[in-house]
């Protein structure tokens, strides 16, 4: 089955620490992205990516880093300077030569920092 | 960014019609598109609408667009409890080399029985 797979689903850190979340692909898309949603608020773009080795800010990049080394991998690192980090963060793939661009989401990650 | 802005929320009773309005501020938009989540998960692609049409349909969803004025909406026929979730308008502008999509904050339909 083709889809975008995020883990884990639930993630709890120390305030100071690093985390790392994945995000794999197995759709062949060139393009990924991380969002950031807090309840009752849309989603916020942090990173996004259009080719390998590649990738530019978003909105809400400060605190935050990403790395593309595999067209099939966009792992999104919250560093300790994110002020805010708890958050429900969910990556998304497209396409960039398709017809409609639309974006095909994972099931997210739910980090909890205290 | 742009704006979208979306109701907040939305009570049907099953069976009846629901109808989600966004209005959206970016006339580059080229693309708009709606999602669905359900609790706890990630977002669902509905449908999309190329910015030149004004209308689509699929089975029980209607999008319709009003370019002039900017407004989005979808419409869900014979709404089921299984229709309960937050639904987001969003929009991308593809002269904007990103594509990323720009979203409202949501609109949480329930369906009562």
């Amino acid at each position: 089955d083709g889809g975008i797979t995020q883990s884990p689903k639930y993630l709890f850190r120390k305030e100071g620490q690093n985390v790392t979340l994945s995000c794999e692909q197995n759709l062949n898309h060139d393009a990924m992205y991380w969002y950031r949603q807090d309840p009752g608020q849309g989603l916020r773009l942090i990173y996004y990516s259009q080719i390998v080795n590649d990738f530019q800010k978003g909105d809400i990049a400060e605190g935050y880093s990403v790395s593309r080394e595999k067209k099939e991998s966009f792992p999104l690192t919250v560093t300790s300077a994110q002020k805010n980090p708890t958050a429900f963060y969910l990556c998304a793939s497209s396409r960039r030569d398709g017809i409609s661009y639309e974006q095909y989401f994972g099931p997210g990650t739910r980090l909890t920092v205290t | 960014g742009e704006d979208v802005e979306q109701s907040l929320f939305l009570s049907v009773r099953e069976g009846d019609s629901s109808v989600i309005n966004c209005t959206y501020t970016d006339s580059s938009s080229t693309y708009l598109y709606w999602y669905k989540q359900e609790p706890g998960a990630g977002l669902q692609l509905l449908t999309y609408i190329f910015s030149n049409m004004d209308m689509k349909q699929d089975q029980r969803l209607t999008v319709l667009l009003n370019k002039k004025d900017k407004h989005l909406s979808l419409r869900i026929a014979d709404t089921q409890t299984g229709d309960s979730a937050i639904y987001f308008c969003a929009e991308t502008d593809t002269s904007n080399s990103g594509y990323a999509l720009n979203f409202g904050k949501g609109t949480s339909l329930l369906v009562t029985p």
